[in-house]
C-alpha cells in the first residue's frame, strides 16, 4: 500500500520567515495531495490541495509544489505569523473512485512561529 | 452550514468496556470516512462507507471495532472489548459523492483505555 513519509517532524522558525515542510509518497499511482493543518482540540482542516496534473498551487501565503519523478511534494509558507502555529499533515489518495477515496497521511509536522 | 461534528468530544473507559462514538457527516454527503491518531503517530485510513454501504474496511484492526452507518446519515464506531492500545484520537470525515477530494473533517473523539 501507499507510505507517505513526512519531515521535518518539529519546525521553529521566527516571525515573518519562511516554513518549508516535504513529504514522500511511495505509490506512482497517487494522484491527489492535500495537506492539513490541525490546531489544538480541532479536527484537520484542508488549506491546500494538489493534483497530479498541476506542478505548483498558490494561495495567498501558501503555495504547494508537486515532483511526480520524484514523487515528493513540498508545503510552503511565507511570512509566516504566529497564527500558522499548528501541526500540518500531507496525505497521498489515488482518488480513482472505490476504495481509493482513502487518504494516507504523514506523521506531522509541528510548526512553531515565534513572534 | 453545521460541520462535521462528534460526539463525545472525550472519552476514558477500563480496559474490557465498550465505548460507542458517533460521527454526524455534514449533510448531503454520502462519502463517510473514520480514522485514528494513535499517539505520535500517523493519522490512519479505518474504513469508508458510501451512505449505508461499506466501501472499504481494510484498515479496522480487528472484529472488537464494528462500525455501522444507519440509513446513511449518522455513523457509529463501537469497540467492544477495549483494549490499552485502542487509546488515541479518532476522526471522522465525510465528503461529497461527485467532489470527493475535499475531505472535512470532525474534531475527533479522544479515547483513552485505562
Amino acid at each position: 500500500g501507499e507510505n507517505v513519509e513526512q519531515h521535518p517532524s518539529t519546525l521553529s522558525v521566527q516571525e515573518g520567515d519562511s516554513a518549508v515542510i516535504k513529504c514522500t509518497y511511495s505509490d506512482s499511482a497517487s494522484n491527489y495531495f492535500p495537506w492539513y493543518k490541525q490546531e489544538l482540540g480541532k479536527g484537520p482542516q484542508l488549506i491546500i490541495d494538489i493534483r497530479s496534473n498541476v506542478g505548483e498551487k498558490k494561495d495567498q501565503r501558501i503555495a504547494v509544489t508537486l515532483n511526480k519523478t520524484a514523487k515528493h511534494f513540498s508545503l510552503h509558507i511565507t511570512e509566516t505569523q504566529p497564527e500558522d502555529s499548528a501541526v500540518y499533515f500531507c496525505a497521498a489518495s489515488m482518488g480513482s473512485g472505490g476504495s481509493n477515496y482513502k487518504l494516507t497521511f504523514g506523521k506531522g509536522t509541528l510548526l512553531t512561529v515565534n513572534p | 452550514e453545521a460541520g462535521v461534528t462528534q460526539f463525545p468530544s472525550h472519552s476514558v473507559i477500563e480496559k474490557g468496556q465498550t465505548v460507542t462514538l458517533r460521527c454526524d457527516p455534514i449533510s448531503g454527503h454520502d462519502n463517510l470516512y473514520w480514522y485514528r491518531r494513535v499517539m505520535g503517530k500517523e493519522i490512519k485510513f479505518l474504513l469508508h462507507f458510501v451512505k449505508e454501504s461499506k466501501q472499504d474496511e481494510s484498515g479496522m484492526p480487528n472484529n472488537r471495532f464494528l462500525a455501522e452507518r444507519t440509513g446513511g446519515t449518522y455513523s457509529t464506531l463501537k469497540v467492544q472489548p477495549a483494549e490499552l492500545e485502542d487509546s488515541g484520537v479518532y476522526f471522522c470525515a465525510s465528503s461529497q459523492g461527485h467532489s470527493w477530494y475535499e475531505a472535512f473533517f470532525g474534531q475527533g473523539t479522544r479515547l483513552t483505555v485505562v
